[in-house]
């Protein structure tokens, strides 16, 4: 079965720099990667996705990049802020996110100090 | 956005007892919902996935018979967590799958704690 591994565990950064988090996968079929961010007791809320047509994508001050050939994606977040403190997770699926179920990396979390 | 709740937010139970878990998807129809467990500072491990009208799909090493699940219908998943102990606490997120457009929205959460 599918396999992700996230790093780093934890990052600290100061406000506005830049913050990137690494995903590897193992299946070679997964063709849907969305990150998803987590605050305290909160649920997870999708801040991006990546389908494996595609190898970068960019949404503001976010980016996720995919290389299908080294079976890795990041994530990278820009001017980074304090709002963007949290607990980062990326997933894998190998039906285009429209069926079956994510297969998630242990997370990330992101202090962004003032 | 789509809204997904889930209910109780918190629930504190006595060991050997049963708790339920619901789960609605409040402004769409999911034929798929999963459920998931998270301890403290650790990632969402999917417990088994619930397919409406149908039995759940459990993953490798959860125990079917301690964690009933029930998708009667196209809004509603329940998680029953049967004869609780106090290694079951946890945070319990279920997610659902929007039938129409196939996106993944998440509950808030139950926090399960066993005495």
């Amino acid at each position: 079965g599918e396999n992700v591994e996230q790093h780093p565990s934890t990052l600290s950064v100061q406000e506005g720099d830049s913050a990137v988090i690494k995903c590897t996968y193992s299946d070679s079929a997964s063709n849907y990667f969305p990150w998803y961010k987590q605050e305290l007791g909160k649920r997870p809320q999708l801040i991006i996705d990546i389908r494996s047509n595609v190898g970068e994508k960019k949404d503001q001050r976010i980016a996720v990049t995919l290389n299908k050939t080294a079976k890795h994606f990041s994530l990278h977040i820009t001017e980074t802020q304090p709002e963007d403190s949290a607990v980062y997770f990326c997933a894998a699926s190998r039906y285009g996110g429209s069926q079956g179920n994510l297969i998630f990396g242990k997370g990330t979390k992101l202090s962004v100090k003032p | 956005g789509a809204v997904v709740s889930q209910h109780p937010s918190r629930v504190i139970c006595k060991s050997g007892t049963s708790v339920k878990i619901e789960c609605r998807s409040l402004d769409f129809q999911a034929t798929t919902m999963f459920w998931y467990r998270q301890f403290p500072k650790q990632s969402l491990m999917l417990m088994a996935t619930s397919n409406e009208g149908s039995k759940a799909t459990y993953e490798q090493g959860v125990e079917k018979d301690k964690f009933l699940i029930n998708h009667a219908s196209l809004t509603l998943s329940t998680l029953t967590v049967t004869s609780a102990h106090p290694e079951d606490s946890s945070f319990y997120i279920c997610s659902a799958r929007d039938m129409r457009t196939g996106e993944l929205f998440f509950g808030e959460g139950s926090r399960l704690t066993v005495l």
